[in-house]
């Protein structure tokens, strides 16, 4: 069975760090692309960061550009967001998520998805 | 960013009825489309990928169309589990985007 599983979520204030991991289990994690979505609180979904299954491609969000970063170890079956310089509009549950490998394509929906862990960032 | 718009932004409907949703997308994403569920204080959940591609699992009353600019998600009989909000996602570019949502709530 596949899962996902955030932590590292909390409070923290502005301009403080965190470090987001997703434990990943029931597949070969290292064959897989992955993905960071977040969700404020009683808004919609929004994409953060993308890395390729190797690790040597990455992507982020325009939001978050220069402040996160997103890394993996494929060793260790985990994902990773570090958070820093951190806002309050970057309250939200982190999603992290599985990319479905579809017809060939390099791109793909999302398939699994973790039960997220909230980021509050507040004085 | 290809920016994503669905419509309407909420909609009241009753068991047994049909439901349509409508994504656009600001430029032509082929059919690099999915279709997502969610309820509340849980994950999204992947209805429908490649624009009209059923997710294994997913009740055949749930179906998608459209390509290039526009698409619908289409719910051909309503069932209570099915009132949540739904979000149309393209992955047609690296910088993926969703739409703002469409909530399904009980008339």
């Amino acid at each position: 069975e596949v899962q996902l599983v955030e932590s590292g979520g909390g409070l923290v204030q502005p301009g403080g760090s965190l470090r987001l991991s997703c434990a990943a289990s029931g597949f070969t994690f290292s064959s897989y692309e992955m993905n960071w979505v977040r969700q404020a609180p009683g808004k919609g979904l929004e994409w953060v960061s993308y890395i390729s299954s190797s690790g040597s491609t990455i992507y982020y969000a325009d939001s978050v550009k220069g402040r996160f970063t997103i890394s993996r170890d494929n060793a260790k079956n985990s994902l990773y967001l570090q958070m820093n310089s951190l806002r309050a509009e970057d309250t939200a549950v982190y999603y992290c998520a599985r990319e479905y490998d579809s017809s060939g394509y390099p791109l793909g929906p999302f398939d699994y998805w973790g039960q997220g862990t909230l980021v509050t960032v507040s004085s | 960013a290809i920016r994503m718009t669905q419509s309407p932004s909420s909609l009241s409907a009753s068991t047994g009825d049909r439901v349509t949703i409508t994504c656009r997308a600001s430029q032509g994403i082929s059919s690099y489309l999915a279709w997502y569920q969610q309820k509340p204080g849980k994950a999204p959940k992947l209805l429908i990928y490649a624009a009209s591609t059923l997710q294994s699992g997913v009740p055949s009353r749930f179906s998608g169309s459209g390509s290039g600019t526009d698409f619908t998600l289409t719910i051909s009989c309503l069932q209570s589990e099915d009132f949540a909000t739904y979000y149309c996602q393209q992955y047609y570019s690296y910088l993926r985007t969703f739409g703002q949502g469409t909530k399904v709530e009980i008339k």
